[in-house]
């Protein structure tokens, strides 16, 4: 079963921050919290990862709560281009024991309007 | 270069063919993934190889048979597949080392079972 809880759907104003949350409240100590998103119809984009801090990159930041049982992954400026479903994914295990299994959630459908 | 990818994008097959789903990359992975997709769900892992092994089967019925022949390559047979297996089916990569590496996505391909 999935390990995180997202909203089904968020909308946002073009040009405004996205704030997308997701509660992942069994996280382990050694597990990571990634985001991809998925624009219809493709395949999946990485966008981000962290373990406890936060973390940013040219695409988002990533807010993690010092209990880590949640995070905010943030777009700072929408653009229309950023409609997709956004998964927040728990990292189970490595490639070593486990093959890195990426343990999809159900999502949140962002749609960002002009 | 830094893509997935995968052919057919569009498959149409019977009952009774068999078929094979072909997955390529040039990054140096050494983690090759098969997800499964339904239409409005999240991805769902159906096998994890890694350094050309099979490490993970998540339980997949044997009409799906996946292989890897190289390091770059990743195929996944098809044969007596039933309607409820029309999907998208998605092909990832990753590094093996290290636990926070990201997987990168294909396109996929999008598979209707008559």
């Amino acid at each position: 079963d999935a390990k995180t809880t997202q909203p089904p759907s968020m909308d946002c104003a073009e040009g405004r921050a996205a704030n997308l949350p997701c509660n992942h409240s069994t996280i382990s100590g050694n597990e990571y919290v990634y985001w991809y998103r998925q624009i219809h119809s493709q395949g999946p984009q990485y966008i981000i990862h962290g373990l406890k801090n936060n973390e940013t990159n040219e695409m988002a930041s990533l807010i993690i709560t010092e209990d880590r049982k949640s995070s905010t992954l943030i777009l700072p400026h929408a653009t229309l281009r950023d409609t997709a479903v956004y998964y927040c994914i728990v990292r189970v295990g490595s490639v070593y024991n486990q093959g890195g299994k990426l343990i999809f959630g159900q999502g949140t459908e962002l749609s960002v309007k002009p | 270069d830094t893509e997935v990818t995968q052919t057919p994008k569009h498959l149409v097959m019977g009952m009774t063919n068999k078929k094979s789903l072909k997955c390529e990359q040039h990054m140096g992975h050494r983690a090759m993934y098969w997800y499964k997709q339904k239409a409005k769900k999240p991805p769902e892992l159906m096998f994890v190889y890694s350094y050309e092994k099979l490490s993970i089967n998540e339980s997949v019925p044997s009409r799906f048979s996946p292989e890897c022949p190289n390091s770059s390559l990743l195929n996944l047979h098809l044969h007596a597949l039933q309607p409820e297996d029309s999907a998208l089916y998605l092909c990832a990569s990753s590094q093996v080392s290290g636990v926070s590496n990201e997987q990168f996505f294909g396109p996929g391909t999008r598979l209707t079972v008559l």
